[in-house]
């Protein structure tokens, strides 16, 4: 059974950068078959994507967010990670790691999920 | 703003059927997927590719699409069906991923 575990601090100081770790276990992050995508979630508030990668390291990031985000992939570890700069208290959220097929009628669809970790941006 | 959007809430009695919709231009083009979200917990994927259910999903939660449209249908609500649910597909461009902003479901 596929599962996807994020980590990093929960606390970050507003005009830092966000960093946070998915580690995949029960399979390898090297399939090409899936991009590897992050979600956050303001508390009381709706989902929303951040950016995907490919385990060869192409990525896609929301057009509203491309600026501060990066991404990157680590195979041999099986983990991708998230950093996300100049933050401020609008980037309190759950975040959540989540795996997506890598193209075809189930692109859109997240069918794993990590538990999500709360960071909260406050100085 | 989402490029997605949903009612912000709908109600439905026990046992009965209820549709919950989400628009957008690039359904138009590809297929929704739907996600079930209770409180404290991840988003589970209950609906992708318009019509498909992942492996444990009861064939009472349904997908299809009409148009700019795309609608998640329960039928003979439960208790168990109260959540928050969500929409995502692609955007117009065809790479990005976009989500609608939630319909709370009241049973």
């Amino acid at each position: 059974q596929l599962q996807l575990q994020e980590s990093g601090p929960g606390l970050v100081k507003p005009s830092d950068t966000l960093s946070l770790t998915c580690t995949v276990s029960g399979g390898t992050i090297s399939s090409g078959s899936y991009y590897w995508g992050w979600i956050r979630q303001p508390p009381g508030k709706g989902l929303e994507w951040i950016g995907s990668i490919y385990y060869n390291g192409n990525t896609y990031y929301s057009p509203s967010l491309k600026s501060r985000v990066t991404t990157s992939v680590d195979t041999s570890k099986n983990q991708f990670s998230l950093k996300l700069s100049s933050v401020t208290a609008a980037d309190t959220a759950v975040y959540y790691c989540a795996r997506h097929c890598s193209g075809g009628s189930c692109y859109s669809a997240f069918d794993y999920w990590g538990q999500g970790t709360l960071v909260t941006v406050s100085s | 703003s989402s490029e997605l959007t949903q009612d912000p809430a709908v109600s439905v009695a026990l046992g009965q059927t209820v549709r919950i919709t989400c628009q957008g231009d690039s359904l138009r083009s590809y297929y929704a997927s739907w996600y079930r979200q209770k409180p404290g917990q991840a988003p589970v994927l209950i609906v992708y590719a318009e019509n498909n259910r992942p492996s444990g999903i009861p064939d009472r939660l349904s997908g299809s699409r009409s148009g700019n449209t795309a609608s998640l249908t329960i039928t003979g609500a439960q208790a168990e069906d109260e959540a928050d649910y969500y929409c995502n597909s692609r955007d117009s461009s065809g790479n990005h991923l976009v989500f609608g902003g939630g319909t709370k479901l009241t049973v």
